[in-house]
């Protein structure tokens, strides 16, 4: 089982701010995911990496914009939050082979 | 394409059984099953993979049939603690390295 961090887990901001979400993983897994999820609804993958210096968009269209400058972190980042971006986010690495994704326990971000 | 998971909610008593299908329009590498709870992360159960196979974690079991690209999770004797909401995670082995989620099938457990 993965150790997979995610800070802050709780953040209440005001339209308009920057914020960064934390995520980072002890496990050395090459892959690493950002899924967008509403209360008791599906989980949508709006980013993900298969290594350093590699990123991509998911399916969901995001405003958010994430790095993988080391293979235990991949931040996410709002340059503007708005109340539109207000829900849970939860990162996820995977090993490889099965690619078996291992969540982390989620930020669940509000935005005034 | 996301799978297609029925029933979309069950209610139960302790020691019931239930059975949660997930059903995708493409052909499938693997299925994974996880379970979240109310305000927490999901915590994976058991994958299955191309071929066909059945698994078994106690009371929790599985199947995929990979002709029907059909996977279906079995839940006996329930318990409190079964209560979530299931997510079937396909692989579609040309989508390297991510999964599909299904929308989820809430169960309540009463005692």
């Amino acid at each position: 089982e993965a150790d997979i961090y995610q800070t802050p887990r709780y953040l209440v901001i005001g339209t308009g701010k920057k914020i960064t979400l934390e995520c980072s993983q002890t496990m050395g897994h090459d892959k690493m995911y950002w899924y967008q999820q509403d209360p008791g609804m599906e989980l949508h993958l709006i980013h993900y990496s298969y290594g350093v210096n590699s990123t991509e968009k998911g399916d969901l269209s995001s405003e958010s914009t994430v790095s993988r400058i080391r293979t235990e972190h991949f931040p996410l980042t709002l340059e503007s939050a708005r109340p539109s971006h207000t829900s849970q986010y939860l990162c996820a690495s995977a090993r490889g082979g099965t690619d078996t994704q291992y969540f982390g326990p989620g930020t669940r971000l509000t935005v005034l | 394409q996301q799978p297609v998971q029925s029933p979309q909610a069950v209610i139960l008593r302790e020691g019931e059984d239930a059975v949660i299908n997930c059903s995708s329009s493409k052909a499938l590498y693997s299925v994974h099953w996880y379970r979240q709870k109310h305000g927490e992360a999901p915590v994976f159960l058991m994958i299955l993979l191309k071929g066909g196979e059945q698994k078994g974690h106690e009371k929790i079991s599985a199947s995929f049939n990979e002709k029907k690209q059909q996977s279906s999770l079995y839940l006996t004797a329930s318990q409190l603690s079964y209560s979530g909401t299931y997510f079937c995670g396909t692989h579609a082995g040309t989508s390297y390295g991510k999964l599909t989620f299904g929308q989820g099938t809430i169960l309540t457990v009463h005692p």
